[in-house]
């Protein structure tokens, strides 16, 4: 049983498509986290997320939305894509600060 | 922001070497985690140590919170371990701080 799923593992689409990347977690946890891996294997928060607050990276551009349509689902939406959005997107979890939890990641290509 | 820096960058080890990583922090966290990134880019969690030391098999993990630093200690490495171990903290908030990663490599 996957603690934290996010799919697809891989997705190649065209600069100014819109995509988006789901994940699920069945750990019981409040929080769910975004994270882009650059290609230099840097891991920098983009969004945090519970039942009551969204705290946003204010590097991210709007074009990244999550959407939560409860409180074990974060999904990840990107409108207008561009080459620079090429990265690896790994969501996580956890409960109350505590240990935190990865998926697999998401490698996003963008030609 | 919270800055953490590990050490070494890079490492290559001979099969059944073994090897620390530092991870310091440029201000007190309440929570910190070792992770290891595997070749296939999986992020495996290897310690949750907020301070403390524990123990994993040949893995083992030291956090000195007051003087802001952990240690990952490697024993008898195996080709298996090759791939990136990377430190992260939270202080306040939901973040995690990420250190850049060292890279280790074993060789047999």
């Amino acid at each position: 049983d996957t603690a934290v799923s996010q799919t697809p593992k891989y997705l190649v689409t065209q600069m100014g498509n819109d995509k988006s990347i789901k994940c699920e977690q069945n750990l019981g946890h409040d929080t769910m986290y975004w994270y882009k891996q650059d290609s230099k294997k840097f891991l920098k928060i983009m969004f945090s997320y519970n039942n009551k607050e969204l705290i946003i990276n204010e590097t991210v551009p709007n074009r990244f939305s999550p959407k939560s349509p409860d409180k074990a689902h974060l999904n990840l939406h990107i409108n207008s894509l561009e080459l620079g959005d090429s990265a690896v997107y790994f969501c996580a979890s956890s409960q109350a600060g505590a240990e935190a939890f990865f998926g697999q990641g998401t490698r996003l290509t963008v030609v | 922001g919270i800055q953490v820096e590990q050490s070494p960058p890079d490492l290559i080890l001979q099969e059944g070497a073994n090897s620390t990583l530092r991870c310091n922090f440029s201000d007190s966290v309440n929570n910190l985690q070792w992770f290891h990134q595997n070749p296939w880019g999986q992020l495996i969690n290897l310690f949750y140590i907020p301070s403390g030391t524990k123990q994993n098999g040949r893995l083992s993990a030291t956090t000195v919170a007051t003087e802001r630093y952990s240690l990952l200690y490697i024993s008898s490495s195996q080709t298996t371990d090759s791939g990136v171990y990377f430190c992260a903290g939270r202080r306040t908030g939901n973040q995690f701080y990420f250190g850049t990663g060292t890279s280790l490599t074993v060789i047999p």
